[in-house]
């Protein structure tokens, strides 16, 4: 088993542009989740799913969308990149709530 | 929502000493808290977890500990090496179905 997949691992990207960061999970998790992971702030959840389908924001959406067509997907786009929007990206997957998260190995994204 | 705050944010200790972390919540109805250990440049892992049925949990040099009365939950490592160093982060259901991580701390353990 893979786990938790996230691609690409590295991007840069200019102010304005549009990306899709992928998250791929062969575990069978219901619950998806994507954080940004940014020095001294520890790790802040941006959006989360339940299942196939759901969506939901979590502490930070602003500037991002997401989707989960899939079970084991989980997608998280960004329309129109700023500076402040670089980070790194954690996805993480877990069973159901209350339950260990597994995590991606994240994915370094620069916006100059 | 959930609050988690996590003491002290850096940690220095000799190797063999012990390590202590805190963390403070703030949802009483919270009922979950895991621990995740990220060395430099990797993905945060799980070390260990505790629900509130329980007061401690070892798995051999890490302990968990859990005060509901308190509001608080607190991490040892004993015996600590050299690979310990890492940052370590508390987490507390922040609400339906997520978590809330507390702000980490880099634990570094002196050879």
């Amino acid at each position: 088993n893979a786990g938790v997949t996230q691609t690409p691992k590295f991007r840069v990207l200019k102010t304005g542009q549009s990306m899709t960061l992928l998250c791929a999970q062969d575990m069978n998790h219901e619950y998806m989740y994507w954080y940004r992971q940014d020095p001294g702030m520890g790790l802040r959840l941006i959006h989360y799913s339940v299942g196939e389908g759901t969506t939901a924001k979590g502490e930070v959406p602003d500037g991002y969308n997401v989707s989960r067509l899939k079970k084991q997907n989980f997608l998280l786009g960004l329309e129109s990149a700023a500076p402040s929007q670089t980070s790194v990206y954690f996805c993480a997957s877990s069973y159901r709530d209350h339950q260990p998260q597994h995590f991606g190995d994240g994915t370094r994204l620069s916006i100059l | 929502g959930e609050n988690v705050e996590q003491h002290p944010s850096t940690l220095s200790v000799q190797e063999g000493d012990s390590a202590v972390i805190k963390c403070t919540y703030s949802d009483s109805a919270s009922n979950y808290f895991p621990w995740y250990k990220q060395e430099l440049g990797k993905r945060p892992q799980l070390i260990i977890d505790i629900r509130s049925n329980v007061g401690e949990k070892k798995d051999q040099r890490i302990a968990v500990t859990l005060n509901k009365t308190a509001k608080h939950f607190s991490l040892h490592i004993t015996e600590t090496q050299p690979e310990d160093s890492a940052v370590y982060f508390c987490a507390a259901p922040g609400g339906n179905y997520k978590l809330t991580f507390g702000k980490g701390t880099l634990l570094t353990v002196n050879p």
